[in-house]
């Protein structure tokens, strides 16, 4: 079973305008964390935000902010206001268990075109 | 400027010729892994180290080693690579006990013939 799942291989959206990006995650362990990388065309990989699994509030980050709704385990990324340079793969990642354990599990990804 | 630098970031090689992909970074991290990146498979970990001489395999670590003698730097080894190599490869790092970002290389694009 995958441990990250983004079920929207492409998303388009009109500047301007809000979009969520969807991910779902799986695991039995309590404490985890829960992030998100933007990777435009040129490829790097580029933190957007994190949530921890005993954070209450969700996590946001300027025009970022990731809806976290742990009983349904699902942390979406929500950009807010979309701009021209929001097109690009994003990916959402896990990381298991305890904090000296870094690996990053991660989704197969989201194509996020920004149309003006 | 705080960062982590791979070299080469573009190689073209031929199946079976050993080749290293340097990795290093300037924040005194404790942790370093890396990744490799394949269409409609995300990014997936090779291999990671906690410290100097402390390293374990990923969840692919075929066709691969890692060294870690100094704390900054985290090479990459293909002993004898294979065109099922040919990938985008990603070196990552972080403070092991405050791992809420994770810091990527710029990438190396390998090609295997």
């Amino acid at each position: 079973a995958q441990k990250i799942t983004q079920t929207q291989p492409g998303m388009f959206v009109q500047e301007k305008e809000a979009v969520t990006l969807d991910c779902t995650y799986d695991t039995s362990d309590q404490s985890y964390g829960l992030f998100w990388y933007k990777q435009p065309s040129s490829g790097e990989m580029i933190f957007l935000i994190y949530q921890g699994s005993y954070d209450e509030q969700n996590a946001t980050e300027g025009r970022y902010s990731l809806n976290f709704q742990k009983a349904r385990k699902s942390a979406n990324l929500v950009i807010s206001a979309s701009q021209l340079g929001d097109s690009a793969m994003y990916f959402c990642a896990m990381r298991e268990g305890a904090r000296s354990q870094g690996n990053l599990i991660f989704g197969k990804g989201t194509k996020l075109s920004v149309k003006p | 400027e705080a960062q982590v630098t791979q070299n080469p970031r573009y190689l073209i090689t031929v199946t079976g010729k050993k080749l290293t992909v340097t990795c290093s970074q300037n924040m005194n991290h404790e942790y370093m892994s890396w990744y490799r990146q394949d269409p409609g498979l995300g990014l997936r970990q090779i291999y990671y180290s906690m410290n100097v001489e402390v390293t374990d395999k990923g969840d692919v670590p075929e066709g691969y080693k890692v060294s870690r003698k100094e704390k900054r730097n985290f090479p990459l080894i293909l002993e004898s690579p294979s065109p099922n190599q040919t990938s985008l490869y990603f070196c990552a790092s972080s403070f092991l006990l405050a791992d809420n970002e994770q810091f990527f290389g710029p990438g190396t694009r390998l090609t295997v013939l």
